[in-house]
């Protein structure tokens, strides 16, 4: 399979905790993103890089959210300190420069803090 | 910050109907796209459109592109069970995709 791929699918963790997520995207596009998305909700924009440059970051991304992305390839997001409020489904998405709406998502991680 | 209002926000229908849906917004965007998500999954692209006034059809679905830049419409013919799912609706700027908040299709056989 080579789309877009997300580790883990589900995370179940005790407010406080630190949390990581993983995503590949697919191996010739060079723009990732990352979206949120609660219950009810579409997804919303979190942040995204260009190759491994982050070039832009939502306001919803406070300062316990991190994203990397060092190679180039994958990327992970990590949340410090989690709060309740953080349970939702975490999306990667991927594209060409050159196509950049044209994006491709994975399956999400679904966090839930409990 | 830009918001989409998609309708409606859920359909009913019997198996072989037509469907249409719609999103409009206060800001104009360079593409609207269309997305079919089902439960614990991603959105996956069903259609992407990139000039005011296009139309485009892949399948049984059929979209356009609002003259104003400012909506879209999906059409979904002679439906099938398994178009069940939440389809939302996308406007495209430079990096970031804004979604609509979905409209869940529910199809009985």
């Amino acid at each position: 399979d080579t789309g877009v791929s997300q580790d883990p699918r589900h995370k179940i963790t005790k407010r406080g905790q630190n949390v990581t997520f993983r995503c590949d995207p697919i191996s010739e596009h060079n723009r990732l993103y990352w979206y949120r998305q609660t219950l009810g909700q579409g997804p919303e924009f979190l942040t995204y890089f260009q190759n491994e440059a982050q070039l832009e970051k939502s306001r919803l991304l406070s300062d316990r959210f991190s994203a990397e992305r060092p190679k180039g390839s994958f990327s992970t997001l990590e949340i410090q300190r989690t709060e309740q409020g953080d349970s939702a489904m975490y999306l990667c998405a991927s594209s060409f420069e050159t196509t950049y709406n044209e994006q491709f998502f994975g399956p999400g991680t679904r966090l839930t803090v409990l | 910050g830009q918001q989409l209002n998609q309708s409606p926000q859920s359909m009913f229908i019997q198996e072989g109907e037509d469907v249409s849906m719609n999103c409009t917004s206060s800001s104009i965007f360079n593409t609207w796209l269309w997305y079919k998500q089902d439960p614990g999954e991603g959105p996956v692209l069903l259609i992407a459109l990139y000039k005011a006034g296009e139309l485009t059809s892949n399948g049984r679905l059929t979209a356009q592109f609002g003259i104003t830049r400012k909506d879209s419409f999906l059409n979904i013919s002679a439906s099938i069970p398994s178009d069940v799912g939440i389809y939302f609706c996308s406007g495209g700027s430079n990096y970031k995709l804004t979604f609509g908040k979905g409209t869940l299709l529910t199809v009985n056989p």
